[in-house]
């Protein structure tokens, strides 16, 4: 799998919007972008993934560089419940089905939320 | 609605004693099934995954093991364990075609 790069640690304030970047220059034309978030003490969950166009759901938006090399993932307004490990990861579709649950995840960007 | 049970949350073991970890799946068939371990401060690492009953793929050389008696039930076990085996174990299952995976809520294992 091509591999991501993320800031160790980010901080945020509460209510305000953070942008959490992540570097894949070595991306192939069927990987997929998909970030997951750990909260303390906690499996990982699934936040949003995309391809090529900008992605929105109710958790968060995922921008896309044209280039597709780096991607941001948006949260509009941070709560402390956000605070939590966010990893960027990079899975290939045309690796077959039984391999695509096979998420190799690196070391994330640690998220602080101050109230 | 899918849901995972993963026990127990936490276990405190001795060196060289027996392990077995039960993770079950509800709500969905044949679904992919894998078993990572983070260690503290680390990212995950996957151990196993299996995409069947007793069809099971070990991603690194290790001293567990692990088993697939049922369609939505995934065994993670050793018969004595290290202490480099500590760590927060997680399982997880996804549908193929899917991407998503889905995992339970761990457990913290530590061997003294």
């Amino acid at each position: 799998d091509a591999k991501t790069t993320q800031p160790n640690s980010m901080e945020s304030n509460e209510e305000e919007p953070v942008h959490l970047p992540c570097n894949h220059s070595t991306i192939s034309g069927t990987d997929y972008i998909h970030w997951y978030r750990q909260l303390p003490s906690q499996g990982p969950e699934y936040v949003i993934h995309g391809l090529t166009s900008n992605v929105n759901n109710r958790m968060a938006s995922l921008a896309i560089a044209e280039d597709r090399k780096s991607s941001t993932l948006i949260l509009h307004r941070a709560t402390l419940r956000d605070a939590a490990v966010y990893y960027c990861i990079l899975r290939d579709l045309n690796a077959g089905g039984t391999s695509y649950g096979k998420l190799t995840f690196g070391q994330g960007t640690i998220l602080t939320v101050h109230p | 609605s899918q849901t995972i049970h993963q026990w127990p949350a936490t276990l405190v073991q001795p060196v060289g004693s027996p392990l077995s970890l039960e993770c079950t799946v509800e709500g969905t068939s044949n679904p992919n099934l894998y078993w990572y371990r983070q260690a503290a401060g680390r990212g995950l690492q996957l151990l196993f995954y299996s995409i069947g009953i007793d069809q099971i793929s070990s991603e690194v050389p290790q001293n567990l093991s692990a088993s697939r008696p049922q369609d939505r039930q995934f065994i993670l076990s050793s018969k004595k364990l290290l202490l480099s085996d500590s760590g927060f174990y997680l399982c997880a299952w996804s549908v193929g075609g899917n991407g998503e995976l889905f995992f339970g809520s761990g457990t913290q294992l530590s061997v003294l």
